[in-house]
């Protein structure tokens, strides 16, 4: 079965410092790796996937996301964050082995940037 | 500007009342989801829609069920409200194009049961 972990309910990081938000998954076959941010009163917004190929997989407003496959990780990162990233955020999986209709999220991390 | 809409913001709806969650995607996707989001346990995923009339139970689908009778319109159906299912309801599409395509969602209905 697959399953994906965040392991921080919060995040508090400095504006101008770079961030990390971690993610852990479990699949049997080959893990299609997704992360979103929700900002307050809104829906989920796509930030970057890992399908295949290199491990650094950038996405929008800076973020970034390293692929380890021996550690079954994907944790978001950005080098110097912004007060305006702010938000909750969503690790997803999900197994190539499933036909691609079942995404399963992670419990989500918050992130508190301050000024 | 490819949209998901959710027709309700928030509700309010009674105890045993049956409750109609619209959502609509302008994208021609073939995929429709419904979520439900609560605090702690991230989105758990209630029922999915591959195609017109096709309908698949998630994880957590008693007390639903759905409607997908046009391809761009996927109803969410609480048969018998009870107040278990207050939460934040999100829709989501994609495109038929397999495991590697993400989501697009709505903006959420926050319901309660009272």
């Amino acid at each position: 079965a697959q399953s994906v972990a965040q392991p921080e309910d919060q995040v508090n990081v400095a504006e101008g410092n770079p961030l990390t938000v971690k993610c852990t998954y479990s699949v049997s076959g080959n893990p299609y790796l997704f992360w979103y941010v929700q900002y307050p009163n809104r829906g989920l917004q796509f930030l970057l996937k890992y399908i295949t190929g290199d491990n650094l997989v950038k996405g929008s407003y800076g973020f970034e996301a390293e692929f380890n496959k021996s550690q079954t990780s994907f944790h978001l990162k950005k080098p110097s964050a912004l007060v305006s990233d702010s938000a909750l955020y969503f690790c997803a999986v999900r197994d190539d082995n499933t036909g691609g209709f079942k995404t399963i999220f992670g419990a989500g991390t918050r992130l508190f940037v301050k000024a | 500007d490819v949209k998901v809409t959710q027709s309700s913001r928030y509700l309010v709806k009674r105890t045993g009342e049956k409750v109609f969650l619209e959502c609509v995607q302008d994208m021609d996707h073939e995929n429709m989801f419904w979520y439900r989001q609560d605090p702690g346990l991230g989105l758990r995923l209630i029922y999915f829609s591959y195609d017109v009339k096709m309908k698949e139970k998630g994880d957590i689908p008693e007390g639903y069920s759905v409607s997908r009778e046009k391809k761009e319109r996927f109803s969410l159906i609480l048969e018998s409200a009870s107040t278990n299912q207050t939460s934040m309801y999100l829709c989501a599409s994609s495109s038929g194009q397999g495991a590697s395509v993400g989501y697009t969602f709505g903006s959420g209905t926050r319901l309660t049961v009272v």
